[in-house]
């Protein structure tokens, strides 16, 4: 089945620095891909849809400046926590499907933590 | 507003017994529901999709029915094992399956005791 890379699966990082996390799709390609975020004992969040070759659309309330997304080819998108926070430190999870209307396929997250 | 709820946050049944989640949903007008399996500290993992026009889906020991009157799906694990122990969670496509982009319900964690 279709498989997505997410790296790291932890960081830890200190109050003001920039994270990158990089979410990859195997053996398909995929023009979107989408950006989750979860805190503990909570369901997921949808943060952003990232578009191949074109600007990101965020969900209301997310901070674009703050989320930096980069989806710079059909197998790659990367997310960027910028001047990380203690507040920003979550569970960041990738998701990317092959087709149209059909089931998603996860990273296995990367676990932020800002101290 | 739009919700997708599911039934407690929590649920304990003994080993062998049929475990039951449900999902509720309002303002929304979904093509199809999925179900995902979320183990502690991992990505979820597709389990079933079931759309609009279908009542019941099975796979093994799975059972998901969609009741688009009472805007509703049930999650069935028969002959439930302790290994079925995890976070269930329902996610739909708010734009009536023209994307991929899923939001999930709050989650129902779990636990078969043996």
């Amino acid at each position: 089945g279709a498989v997505v890379s997410q790296h790291p699966s932890r960081v830890i990082c200190k109050s003001g620095t920039s994270v990158k996390i990089e979410c990859r799709s195997l053996d398909f390609q995929a023009t979107t891909m989408f950006w989750y975020r979860q805190f503990p004992k909570q369901s997921l969040m949808l943060m952003a849809t990232s578009n191949e070759g074109s600007k990101a659309t965020y969900e209301q309330g997310v901070e674009k400046d703050k989320f930096l997304i980069n989806h710079a080819s059909l197998t790659l998108s990367t997310l960027t926590v910028t001047s990380a926070h203690p507040e920003d430190s979550s569970f960041y999870i990738c998701s990317a499907s092959p087709g149209q209307g059909s089931k998603l396929f996860f990273g296995s997250g990367t676990q932020l933590s800002v101290l | 507003s739009q919700k997708i709820e599911q039934n407690s946050e929590a649920l304990n049944i003994q080993e062998g017994k049929t475990a039951t989640l449900t999902c509720n949903y309002t303002n929304y007008s979904p093509a199809y529901l999925q179900w995902y399996r979320q183990d502690p500290g991992r990505g979820p993992v597709f389990l079933l999709l079931i759309r609009e026009n279908e009542k019941e889906k099975r796979k093994e020991r799975l059972k998901v029915t969609f009741d688009t009157t009472l805007k509703q799906s049930l999650f069935h694990i028969t002959a439930s094992q302790p290994a079925d122990s995890a976070t269930y969670l329902c996610a739909l496509d708010p734009y009536g399956g023209a994307t991929n982009k899923l939001i999930f319900g709050t989650g129902t964690l779990l636990a078969v005791q043996p």
